[in-house]
């Protein structure tokens, strides 16, 4: 199976400031035919199951803020939470879904500094 | 609307055998654009992906858990249902199923559904 590797375990980050996680995985997941990258993130808070957020590397799920954007290509990606508010503190997971069982990164806890 | 809910035993003995399933609403599991997966979190770590059901009835499973698990499903009743054999205090984690699809041009989503998970306890 496809390993997923997140960056870093956890950050902290004023309130209004940048927040980056990256993600990398052990093969490709740009599945040629489509040119897609079959990479999701999903926020998780407290007592809930993940949230999904990005799908497609960079496509937003319906609702999901603007501040919140996917990025990258093949092996690396990053999702970048533009200016932190209160209600992102969470733990972000990273998924493929190119092949195999649906695999995740080992998670990236977002705090308020 | 996409409903899915896990239930089964929230407590199990070291070597007994668990069984969850997964009842789900707001779609048919009878063609190989639909999955129900089955991913756990032990408290305070990460998830982990353990099995997948196609809806025309292929399946993947962890290969760590493969000689352990078994992943079933029952058309009629719209659920799917884990095995667990030999469980251990290891395996006490958050139990969650939930569904993917494939639309018509599109290409695969990931799992955009969720049921609110069973936390299962290993211990004697």
């Amino acid at each position: 199976d496809i390993v997923m590797t997140q960056s870093p375990d956890s950050l902290a980050v004023s309130l209004g400031e940048r927040a980056t996680i990256n993600c990398k995985s052990s093969q490709s997941i740009l599945f040629g035919s489509d040119n897609k990258n079959y990479l999701a993130w999903y926020q998780q808070k407290p007592g809930q199951p993940p949230k999904l957020l990005i799908y497609w590397a960079s496509i937003r799920e319906s609702g999901v803020p603007d501040r919140i954007s996917g990025s990258g290509s093949g092996t690396d990606f990053t999702l970048t939470i533009s200016s932190l508010q209160a209600e992102d503190v969470a733990v972000y997971y990273c998924q493929q879904y190119y092949g195999g069982l649906l695999t995740f990164g080992g998670g990236t806890k977002v705090e308020i500094k | 609307q996409i409903t899915l809910r896990e239930s089964g035993p929230t407590l199990v003995k070291p070597t007994q055998t668990l069984t969850l399933t997964c009842t789900f609403s707001g779609f048919s599991l009878n063609t190989r654009d639909v999955h129900v997966g089955w991913v756990r979190q032990p408290p305070g770590k990460a998830l982990e992906s353990l099995a997948l059901m196609f809806g025309d009835g292929d399946k993947r499973r962890s290969p760590p858990l493969q000689s352990r698990l078994t992943i079933t499903k029952d058309t009629s009743k719209n659920q799917v249902v884990l095995t667990l054999n030999n469980m251990d205090p290891a395996d006490t984690a958050t139990y969650y199923c939930a569904h993917r699809q494939r639309l018509p041009g599109s290409g695969w989503f990931p799992f955009d559904s969720w049921g609110q998970g069973i936390l299962v306890t290993v211990s004697s």
